[in-house]
């Protein structure tokens, strides 16, 4: 079975911009997590979806956005990009959101 | 304080070495705790999901939890060069689906 896929792998970005990030879950996962990874940090939660419904959402501000689709699958969505938003942008398959949970490869975001 | 505090490493140890990798946690609502190895560049890798005190063990890894004392740990036997890379632990609520993480221990095994 196919794990968490991720796209694309990596992106370079201008300031102002702004970006869509994808991800499909495992199949059977109706729970998606995004988390963003700076560079000498553990992952920090953005959001969390299940059921195509917003469960949780982290301390991040209006820019970021995100949303799941009947398939499971979602997008996270980030505004007017600035330099600080260049990181590693994870996401997090599991089948109900409490349990375990599974990564994809990431999509790494430079902002120039 | 925050959340997780993971021991920051780095940490460097000859093969065939057992490796002790720990974390606390301040926030007793935690309930499930995991362990991920994360090389470089890469996605977490799920290696450890436990829930209760006490020891489980898969391999050549055991993860420990001390829900009293607020403490979790992997243990590693046999370390590998292949086991180089960062762990990280984290920790969910049971009502707060979000995964805390811990900030990561860079562990190096040496031929």
């Amino acid at each position: 079975d196919a794990g968490v896929t991720q796209s694309p792998t990596h992106l370079i970005k201008t300031r102002g911009q702004q970006v869509t990030l994808r991800c499909s879950p495992i199949s059977g996962h109706k729970s998606v997590s995004w988390y963003q990874q700076v560079l000498g940090q553990g992952p920090q939660f953005i959001f969390q979806y299940y059921e195509k419904e917003e469960r949780g959402r982290g301390n991040f501000p209006d820019r970021f956005s995100a949303r799941q689709f009947p398939n499971y699958s979602s997008e996270l969505n980030v505004n007017a990009l600035l330099l600080g938003d260049s990181a590693l942008y994870l996401c997090a398959s599991s089948f109900d959101g409490a349990g375990e949970a599974f990564f994809g490869q990431g999509t790494r975001l430079t902002v120039v | 304080q925050k959340e997780v505090e993971q021991d920051p490493g780095p940490l460097s140890v000859p093969e065939g070495a057992i490796v002790s990798l720990n974390c606390t946690y301040s926030n007793s609502a935690f309930q499930y705790f995991m362990w991920y190895r994360q090389y470089s560049r890469k996605g977490p890798e799920l290696l450890m999901y436990t829930y209760s005190s006490g020891n489980k063990e898969d391999g050549r890894f055991t993860a420990q939890v001390d829900k009293s004392s607020k403490y979790i740990s992997l243990f590693i036997r046999d370390s590998q060069p292949s086991d180089s890379a960062t762990y990280l632990c984290a920790m969910i609520e049971g009502s707060n689906y979000k995964l805390t993480f811990g900030k990561g221990t860079l562990l190096t095994v040496n031929p």
